[in-house]
């Protein structure tokens, strides 16, 4: 079975643009997970979708947002990139997304705002 | 400002002895815990969870153990291998907080031989 799938890989832009990155959960899994990973402030969560719907968001401004696909696909958005937005932001795919669920994690993107 | 980095604390083992990484965590309310371990380049990847309702569990050469009274997880490796340096990190989550993991700022392992 594919694990979870994260593209690009890796991305370059400047401050002001805006990105999107992509997630391919694991096949059956219907949850998705958003985390930024960065030196300051480690792992932090930033929203979950399930079903098309966001069901949990974290502190982040509403410069990051995100949207689920009926395949359960999910995309991320981050508009009027800032410097500190540099990360690697990470996703997880459970299957129903219920405590106690082990979440799966992709390989990341890293994101680099110049 | 110039960017500070979340200083790791390091745990260097020689192979073949026992490693034991500590996380305090934060919400008494949580009883769901989780070790993750995260190789450069890499997302982390799940080692091993326990509920709240446990205070020990093992797997394949690592045990976690849960104190719910001072609000303490650690993870024993047995028998460390080179294989096993990497960034660990303890998550915690509860169910009145939906699947929201809270990380630990990690333990960086290091594995001499």
């Amino acid at each position: 079975k594919a694990g979870v799938t994260q593209t690009p890989r890796y991305l370059i832009k400047t401050r002001g643009q805006q990105v999107t990155l992509s997630c391919s959960p694991i096949s059956g899994h219907r949850s998705v997970s958003w985390y930024q990973q960065t030196p300051g402030q480690g792992l932090q969560f930033l929203f979950e979708y399930f079903s098309e719907t966001q069901r949990n968001k974290g502190n982040f401004p509403g410069r990051f947002s995100g949207r689920q696909f009926s395949n359960s696909r999910s995309e991320m958005n981050v508009s009027t990139l800032e410097l500190g937005d540099s990360a690697l932001y990470l996703c997880a795919s459970t299957p129903t997304g219920g405590v106690g669920e082990k979440l799966f994690f992709g390989s990341g993107t890293q994101l680099s705002v110049l | 400002g110039e960017s500070v980095g979340l200083h790791l604390p390091t745990l260097s083992v020689q192979e073949g002895d026992n490693s034991i990484i500590n996380c305090a965590y934060s919400n008494s309310a949580s009883d769901y815990f989780i070790w993750y371990k995260q190789e450069s380049g890499k997302g982390p990847q799940f080692i091993i969870d326990i509920r709240s309702n446990m205070d020990k569990r093992q797997g394949q050469r690592v045990t976690v153990l849960l104190n719910k009274t001072v609000k303490h997880l650690s993870l024993q490796i047995a028998a460390t291998q080179p294989g096993d340096s990497a960034v660990y990190f303890c998550a915690e989550n509860w169910a009145g907080g939906g699947n929201k993991l809270t990380f630990g700022t990690g333990t960086q392992l290091k594995v001499e031989l």
